[in-house]
């Protein structure tokens, strides 16, 4: 089976940088995708990485290292709209379903 | 465009009464379904997907069953609900079948409180 762990909850300031970790275990990897869910919204789809390295849109990036089953999302000249909870997943072998992880609360204050 | 359509956007029921969620997919056909269920603060948990008209899989036994009666509709029901089946509900779908990406695409959900 599949488990993805992330930090409960992480806290910045506005303007800062912010990284939410995510490591994996699965049975077969096929890629590591990113999405935002503000509170009491619906998860929205931010990014995917396949392959090994930074994939970079806007202020955001996601990072990849297989070897490591890790990845992160990295947010960049953070806004007070960027508080949110944000959510890895990984697609299983059958490819019809996401497995996400416990998800982080990213806290933005002033 | 592709939109989804989910309601209602809240809903109060009683201990035991049933219940009835739909969802309805325009713009695109025959797109994997999925119903999910999120508690307070937590995470993303999957309860039924189905990849085609009367295709359901169920991830978690429970007191909850799907409905696929059209292409584009989804129906999450319950004979008799319990206290342990307040949540926020999340209908989504998704097209991407062959790549990896699986970009799933959510209602604005149903927050159900049971009392």
């Amino acid at each position: 089976g599949q488990s993805l762990e992330q930090p409960s909850e992480v806290t910045a300031v506005e303007g800062a940088i912010v990284q939410i970790n995510c490591t994996y275990q699965t049975s077969g990897f096929y890629g590591l995708s990113w999405y935002q869910q503000h509170d009491g919204g619906a998860p929205t789809f931010l990014s995917y990485n396949a392959l090994d390295g930074l994939e970079e849109t806007g202020r955001f990036s996601s990072f990849l290292s297989r070897s490591d089953s890790y990845g992160y999302l990295l947010l960049q000249e953070l806004q007070m709209k960027d508080s949110a909870s944000y959510f890895c997943a990984v697609r299983d072998r059958g490819f019809q379903k996401l497995v996400f992880g416990t998800g982080t609360r990213l806290l933005v204050s002033p | 465009s592709q939109t989804i359509h989910q309601w209602p956007a809240t809903l109060v029921q009683p201990v035991g009464s049933p219940l009835s969620l739909e969802c309805t997919v325009e713009g695109t056909s025959n797109p994997n379904l999925y119903w999910y269920r999120q508690a307070a603060g937590r995470g993303l948990q999957l309860l039924f997907y189905s990849v085609g008209i009367g295709q359901i899989s169920s991830e978690v036994p429970q007191n909850l069953s799907a409905s696929r009666p059209q292409d584009r509709q989804f129906i999450l029901s319950s004979k008799k609900l319990l206290l342990s089946d307040s949540g926020f509900y999340l209908c989504a779908w998704s097209v991407d079948r062959v790549s990896a990406k699986n970009i799933q695409y959510f209602g604005a959900g149903t927050r159900l409180s049971v009392l």
